[in-house]
């Protein structure tokens, strides 16, 4: 078990591009989610997955992002059409059960420029 | 939107010294969650608090939580440069789907 996973670490790109992030949590954990954390605040929730149904996105996430879970195991996230606002470390976390402890990954931090 | 606010949002103390770190929330919980952040990096989870809990000690962390006044407090007793991070509590929402987070501690231990 080596923890939760994610990839890149950091990714730079220009405004108007797409972007992907994965994310590989603990394997025996079902539930995955994704967070956004912007510099001097908390994360906030983005989307959470239980298996590989995505029960919940949050109002923050336009319609230009877009999350998987396919089979169960690894989770993706995509932006299509980057903006500036954008910018901000994404963080994914899993657990085992209702509100119980979560495991995150180190993050990616995305720079659109 | 954020269920726990951090109080104070910024802490500098010297090494040897305890840290408080309060929190308070607007709506009932099933458990509070305290988690570390260095700089730059993901979350580590310290200490879960049941509601049904008034105080919980692990290591040099003492938890407490009272459900009466909405709030908890960590206290890191003998800090040390090392434990200079942020410091995040969080709640359970939407009957546990989702870990809502207030917007931190940040703590300075000088040494």
């Amino acid at each position: 078990d080596t923890g939760v996973s994610q990839n890149p670490r950091h990714k730079i790109t220009k405004r108007g591009q797409n972007v992907t992030f994965r994310c590989d949590p603990i394997s025996e954990h079902n539930r995955l989610y994704w967070y956004r954390q912007t510099l001097g605040q908390g994360p906030e929730f983005l989307t959470y997955f239980q298996n590989e149904a995505q029960l919940e996105k949050s109002r923050l996430l336009s319609d230009r992002f877009s999350a998987e879970r396919p089979k169960g195991s690894f989770s993706t996230l995509e932006i299509q059409r980057t903006e500036q606002g954008d910018s901000a470390m994404y963080l994914c976390a899993s657990s085992f059960g209702l509100g119980t402890e979560a495991f995150f990954g180190q993050g990616t931090r995305l720079t659109v420029v | 939107s954020q269920q726990g606010e951090e109080d104070p949002q910024a802490l500098s103390i010297q090494e040897g010294e305890n840290a408080t770190m309060n929190c308070s929330y607007k709506t009932s919980i099933n458990n509070l969650q305290w988690y570390r952040q260095n700089s730059g990096r993901g979350l580590v989870h310290l200490i879960l608090i049941r509601s049904n809990e008034r105080e919980k000690h692990s290591g040099r962390l003492r938890v407490t939580l009272d459900t009466s006044k909405k709030s908890s407090s960590l206290l890191i007793t003998a800090s040390r440069a090392a434990d200079t991070a942020s410091y995040f509590c969080a709640t359970p929402m939407e009957y546990g789907n989702k870990l809502v987070f207030g917007a931190g501690t940040i703590l300075r231990v000088k040494s």
